[in-house]
Formats: structure tokens, C-alpha cells, sequence
């Protein structure tokens, strides 16, 4: 059973960096396609993705946001870390994480986390 | 502004077949890639409804479908039920620059 968990502060103050946690388990990131990624969601808006790692530690990020975003896995415990700095209030959003396969004929997501509501305010 | 375009919004009576489009370009769904879908209902988070097209997952009803011509996909859904209002994202891969994943811009189903 796959299943992923987001962890991270509730509230972040602007200018500051926002660290999210994503511990996964039922699956290994080691494996061949498997990849994990960040996507968040304003309040009554759309989807958007953020970044992703994948089973070779290869790493990509969304180009608008490619200067202020870091991934990074930590295999032996199942971990994939976020960080986002220099936080504005429009970053305020429900930030999922997010299993992705990655197969020849492109990339989907076949579990997601609960996400975790991130507010940017002073 | 998102990748993949889609309508705001739809509607149709409990009963009635919908459908919600999905449009790309030559760097996208043009280019071959898959499109896949997820249903949002309210306060959770998405689920993956439609992968590779056409595929359902376990679990999915089979009245939820989905196809794929040219730059542009299509979910469908019949025998519209009250529980099938959510929000509907189509996404698929991109060739430019950080196209890993690429959205559309959310579809809200209304069941009248």
C-alpha cells in the first residue's frame, strides 16, 4: 500500500524559507520510474506543479519558480525534502506530495498525499 | 495561465453524459505524449481517475472515460451521479523547458 505524508510549519513569515517533508512508504524510490514530486494549490485555484525527483536523483523544477526551489531525497528513510525560499503571501497554498510513474509515453501521478495548508503571513 | 486548456466549467442533469475537453499543443498531447486525468472532490485531495488516455484504475466506475485525438483529450462521464461533482484536471508531460508535469486549468462539474 503506497502511501505519502506531507509535514512542515502551518504558518511562515515572508522573505522566510518554508521546508516540507514528504515520507512515503509501500514503494522505493531506487526503483526504476518511480519519482516524487511537489505540487501545490492556492485557495480556489488551480494545480500546479513544482519540482520532482526521480530514481536516479535526477532532479527538475517548474521554470518560474526554478530559483527559489530544492529537492532532495533521502532514500534510507523514505524522505523527500522542499524547500522554497524568500516566501511571499501568494505562496500561501495546500502543498501535495506526490508519487509519479514515469513511462515512455510521458509522466502521471498514481498517489497523492493529503497535502498540507501553508499560510504566508507576518 | 496553464499549459493545457480547459472549460471552467460544465453542468448536466443527474442521468446525462458529460464531457470535459482538454487542449495542448505540438510540445504535448501533439507531440504523442498521454494525458491523464484526476478527480478533485471538495476539500481532498485529487485522485487519479484516467491514466494513459484511457485507462481506468482499479475502483474507477467504468462510466468515467476517456480518449485522445490530435492536440486535444476528452473525459467523459455517463450516468451522471450527484457524487461525481469535483473538480477535474487533465495533465500530461511537456518537451520544453520544465514540462515534467503540466496541468490544465481545472474543470468544476456540476450536478444540476
Amino acid at each position: 500500500q503506497v502511501t505519502l505524508r506531507e509535514s512542515g510549519p502551518a504558518l511562515v513569515k515572508p522573505t522566510q524559507t518554508l521546508t516540507l517533508t514528504c515520507t512515503f512508504s509501500g514503494f522505493s524510490l531506487s526503483s526504476s520510474g518511480m519519482c516524487v514530486s511537489w505540487i501545490r494549490q492556492p485557495p480556489g485555484k488551480a494545480l500546479e506543479w513544482l519540482a520532482v525527483i526521480d530514481w536516479d536523483d535526477d532532479k527538475y523544477y517548474s521554470t518560474s519558480l526554478k530559483t527559489r526551489l530544492t529537492i532532495s531525497k533521502d532514500t534510507s528513510k523514505n524522505q523527500v525534502v522542499l524547500t522554497m525560499t524568500n516566501m511571499d503571501p501568494v505562496d500561501t497554498a495546500t502543498y501535495y506530495c506526490a508519487r509519479i510513474i514515469d513511462y515512455g509515453s510521458g509522466t502521471y501521478i498514481d498517489h497523492w498525499g493529503q497535502g498540507t495548508l501553508v499560510t504566508v503571513s507576518s | 495561465q496553464s499549459v493545457l486548456t480547459q472549460p471552467p466549467s460544465v453542468s448536466g442533469a443527474p442521468g446525462q453524459r458529460v464531457t470535459i475537453s482538454c487542449t495542448g499543443s505540438s510540445s504535448n498531447i501533439g507531440t504523442g505524449y498521454d494525458v491523464h486525468w484526476y478527480q478533485q472532490l471538495p476539500g481532498t485531495a485529487p485522485k487519479l481517475l484516467i491514466y494513459g488516455n484511457s485507462n481506468r484504475p482499479s475502483g474507477v466506475p467504468d462510466r468515467f472515460s476517456g480518449s485522445k485525438s490530435g492536440t486535444s483529450a476528452s473525459l467523459a462521464i455517463t450516468g451522471l451521479q450527484a457524487e461525481d461533482e469535483a473538480d477535474y484536471y487533465c495533465q500530461s508531460y511537456d518537451s520544453s523547458l520544465s514540462g515534467y508535469v503540466v496541468f490544465g486549468g481545472g474543470t468544476k462539474l456540476t450536478v444540476l
